[in-house]
């Protein structure tokens, strides 16, 4: 009965690589959130995916951030060209239906992204 | 953007003191959600709330949905020293609004 799997745990990157982030949804569970948290601040929304669509893209920077979910496999937040300020960490959660249908968002233990 | 005003910032209570803390909003929220989350975890969902009034318990905890659907508490009795950890509350704006607003977080220290 696993729970949301991220990958990385951590990621140390320097400035103008990318990073990839990983996210299996727990069993069953067809729709992925992605959120950012800064340090001693609360997650703030990036990105709604359900398979292979974008739902909604309104919380991502419009430049260097990606988001994907594939019919097969994990959901892969992309970040090009890393900058310090993209330091976070990153949590996915996932649910089996969308939220409106009182189904909570249950979360990842996230990936820790470090830019030298 | 709606945005989640969660306080206190942080406690610092003695084991088997009673905790609450609470979550106000400028605006409507149609769900509102409480998580706990240790140090180099993931939010881990406590209570989920959807209904104004709505009073629910969960062991030694104890959330409300507020009636003017602005606000929501989570009370904790009888702390203990696991329940370290930062608090925080979410909501769903609206209806068929699928993400959270999250608060900053409440940091909650309990001293055996």
């Amino acid at each position: 009965n696993a729970g949301v799997m991220q990958n990385p745990r951590h990621l140390v990157r320097r400035r103008g690589q990318e990073a990839r982030l990983r996210c299996s949804p727990m069993k069953g569970h067809s729709h992925v959130y992605w959120y950012r948290q800064l340090p001693e601040e609360g997650l703030k929304f990036m990105v709604y995916l359900q398979k292979e669509n974008i739902i909604d893209e309104s919380g991502m920077p419009k430049e260097r951030f990606s988001a994907e979910f594939p019919k097969e496999g994990p959901s892969i937040l992309r970040i090009q060209q890393v900058v310090r300020g993209d330091s976070a960490a990153y949590f996915c959660a996932s649910s089996p239906l969308a939220l409106d249908s009182n189904q909570p968002q249950h979360f990842g233990d996230g990936t820790r992204l470090s830019i030298l | 953007g709606q945005q989640l005003n969660q306080s206190p910032q942080s406690m610092f209570i003695q084991e088997g003191e009673d905790v609450s803390m609470n979550c106000t909003s400028s605006s409507i929220f149609n769900t509102w959600l409480w998580y706990k989350q240790d140090p180099g975890e993931g939010p881990v969902l406590l209570i989920a709330l959807y209904k104004a009034g709505e009073l629910t318990s969960n062991g030694r905890l104890t959330a409300q949905f507020g009636i003017t659907r602005k606000d929501s508490f989570l009370n904790i009795s009888a702390s203990i020293p696991s329940d370290v950890g930062i608090y925080f509350c979410a909501g769903q704006p609206r209806p068929g609004y699928s993400t959270l607003t999250f608060g900053k977080g409440t940091m909650l220290l309990v001293s055996p």
